[in-house]
């Protein structure tokens, strides 16, 4: 059964501390992604990676930190240094970083800093 | 600077009716432009998308018309359903990059 998952579903934080989201797929791309989104805004790229030990910053990187040691993982760090971290986040994926490729979207990890 | 821009915020629309979004961008480099619906706690999904080359797409009830002159696309849904009761959000594309618009909550009364 291919396809995406993100890890864990929901996930609380105390101020100042870092926390890493994972993102595992099995659909053998080459591309991923991160994105945030919160209420009423679409989807903001956070990084993106379309081959293993390789990524680029996307919209709103700063607080945030990427790997991309396997070609089937990509977690994210939030670091103590992202103002406003609570969202809801979400990896993605696609065969090739070219633009007609469908990304495929895992369900999500919640973050709430207390 | 938002690239994407998409309206409405909202729409209600009876079921059985025709829902509209529209979508505008800026860059006209972007080369592809798809639309994704997603449910509540859900991550998105791929609905449909059109190249720049093709002025309309169909697949079944979704329909993407699309104007490249005036750097606008917009989806139709005909025959509304409750089931299509999600958020739709437009992206434009380049070199597997998407910028997304900032998305529109579609509710359809029975």
């Amino acid at each position: 059964d291919g396809g995406i998952t993100q890890s864990p579903k929901y996930l609380f934080r105390k101020e100042g501390q870092n926390v890493t989201l994972s993102c595992e797929q099995n659909l053998n791309h080459d591309a991923m992604y991160w994105y945030r989104q919160d209420p009423g805004q679409g989807l903001r790229l956070i990084y993106y990676s379309q081959i293993v030990n390789d990524f680029q910053k996307g919209d709103i990187a700063e607080g945030y930190s990427v790997s991309r040691e396997k070609k089937e993982s990509f977690p994210l760090t939030v670091t103590s240094a992202q103002k406003n971290p609570t969202a809801f986040y979400l990896c993605a994926s696609s065969l090739a970083g070219t633009s007609e490729h469908e990304q495929f979207f895992g369900p999500g990890t919640r973050l709430t800093v207390l | 600077q938002q690239q994407v821009k998409q309206s409405p915020q909202s729409l209600i629309v009876q079921k059985g009716g025709i829902s509209i979004i529209n979508c505008a961008y800026e860059n006209t480099a972007f080369d592809y432009f798809p639309w994704y619906q997603q449910f509540p706690g859900k991550g998105p999904a791929l609905l449909i998308a059109i190249r720049p080359d093709v002025s309309e797409k169909k697949e079944g009830r979704f329909t993407i018309s699309f104007n490249k002159s005036a750097k606008q696309f917009s989806l139709h849904i005909m025959d509304s359903q409750p089931g299509d009761s999600a958020t739709y959000f437009c992206a434009a594309s380049i070199g597997g990059k998407s910028t997304f618009g900032d998305g529109t909550t579609l509710t359809v009364k029975p």
